[in-house]
């Protein structure tokens, strides 16, 4: 059972250079999410997705963009990378938003942006 | 809007018990509680829902003050495996749409 998977695991970008996360579940949860996590700190939600064809800012979303054309798969592009978007990628997903629904975590893509 | 919690960081002895406390300044549906281990996907502990239910899981228990907007993670008789970061999680009452927001992190060391 693969769960929430994320890919790449790893990936250094230069300045400017452009970029997919890209995140696929398998629980058929409507709900999907894009965390950063800097250094020592928590985590801050980017976009988040109640369904295919929806999806909303979070906390943090400057910078990137997201799309949801399937119930698996939520990719975030970052397009023009900036030093300041070095961090820990976490994608998440639950069955549901309000009402209770633990999210399930991939592993994360650590990005180094040069 | 990112929840407060307290303390920041905390070291126990194997057996001890521990309390993380976990604020916020809106009204909210539900807190989550969730363990980080260096390194790794934070995993979920549990869901605490308004109505001030509480909730364990093996010897980790949870409240939720709904009057106050607070949630108190109880670890007790703590064990090696309890070591970690752990993050409460908030989704606000209204308003905010489907947002949530993680809180600051407490670091937890438990040495033998």
């Amino acid at each position: 059972n693969a769960g929430v998977t994320q890919t790449p695991k790893f990936r250094i970008l230069k300045i400017g250079q452009s970029m997919t996360l890209q995140c696929t579940q398998d629980m058929n949860h409507n709900y999907m999410y894009w965390y950063r996590q800097d250094p020592g700190m928590g985590l801050k939600l980017i976009y988040y997705s109640v369904g295919a064809g929806i999806t909303d800012k979070g906390e943090v979303p400057n910078g990137y963009n997201v799309s949801r054309s399937t119930t698996e798969d939520f990719p975030l592009r970052l397009e023009l990378a900036a030093p300041s978007q070095t961090s820990v990628y976490f994608c998440a997903s639950s069955y549901s938003g309000q009402g209770g629904q633990p999210q399930h975590f991939g592993d994360g893509t650590r990005l180094s942006i040069l | 809007q990112q929840p407060v919690q307290s303390p920041q960081a905390v070291i126990l002895r194997e057996g001890e018990d521990a309390v993380i406390n976990c604020s916020s300044s809106k009204a909210l549906y539900s807190v989550h509680w969730y363990r980080q281990k260096h390194g790794e996907a934070p995993v979920f502990l549990m869901i605490l829902l308004k109505g001030g239910e509480q909730k364990g899981h093996e010897k980790i228990s949870a409240s939720f003050n709904e009057k106050k907007q607070q949630s108190s993670l109880y670890l007790t008789a703590s064990q090696l495996s309890y070591s970690g970061t752990y993050f409460c999680g908030t989704e606000p009452r209204s308003g905010t749409g489907n947002q949530f927001y993680f809180g600051t992190g407490t670091s937890l060391t438990v040495i033998p």
